[in-house]
């Protein structure tokens, strides 16, 4: 199975702040990356799929980017809705993997 | 509104079963590929199982094979998760997911609200 590696696992930031997640997997997956947010209580939430095409109705500041194996997720100026935990997940082969997910939290 | 939305969550005994049921409401879900996920207490998200829009292919996470069945009644829109003998560590929020494509899969487009399972005596 391919393993995702998140960093950091959590990290607390100011509105306004630029914030930059990685996801790394343990084998190429060519652009099979996308990113998700989830909130407590809430159904996850697409934001990114193919490493960096936005999902429909996902503000700009939000962007992806990487290949290969190692990929960015940045939060170009965090707002005060964007504080949730953030997975990345590949989707090249079966099965599926997220990675463990990076809380970001408020300062 | 577009939504998906997750039932047959509950209490159930270690060994026992449950099915799951996810119905779609503004949308139509016979034309997508669809997936199960999870999420246990404290924990991240685990993919589950996956099945093309007509059923015709199945693909399952190592943790769930031979035990849960994912499977789709297109005519209804809805897709169920049948659960067999069940586990205290599949204790969780099971969430469904639409993908965006039919045939090969390529991302969880949408997702429904989640239901609860409990594996406890």
């Amino acid at each position: 199975d391919i393993q995702m590696a998140q960093s950091p696992s959590s990290l607390s930031a100011s509105v306004g702040d630029r914030v930059t997640i990685t996801c790394r997997a343990s084998q190429i997956i060519n652009n099979y990356l996308n990113w998700y947010q989830h909130k407590p209580g809430k159904a996850p939430k697409l934001l990114i799929y193919a490493t960096s095409s936005l999902h429909g109705g996902v503000p700009s500041r939000f962007s992806g980017s990487g290949s290969g194996t190692d990929f960015t997720l940045t939060i170009s100026s965090l707002q005060p809705e964007d504080f949730a935990t953030y997975y990345c997940q590949q989707s090249y082969t079966f099965p599926w993997t997220f990675g463990p997910g990076t809380k970001v939290e408020i300062k | 509104q577009v939504q998906l939305v997750e039932s047959g969550g509950g209490v159930v005994q270690p060994g026992g079963s449950l099915r799951l049921s996810c119905a779609a409401s503004g949308i139509t879900i016979s034309n997508n590929a669809m997936h199960w996920v999870r999420q246990a207490p404290g924990k991240g998200l685990e993919w589950l199982a996956f099945i093309r829009y007509d059923g015709s292919n199945e693909n399952y996470a190592d943790s769930v094979q031979g035990r849960f069945t994912i499977s789709r009644d297109n005519s209804k829109d809805t897709l169920y998760l049948q659960m067999r003998s069940l586990r205290p560590e599949d204790t969780a929020v099971y969430y469904c997911a639409k993908d965006l494509a039919r045939i090969y899969p390529e991302y969880l487009q949408t997702w429904g609200q989640g239901t609860l399972v409990t594996v406890s005596s």
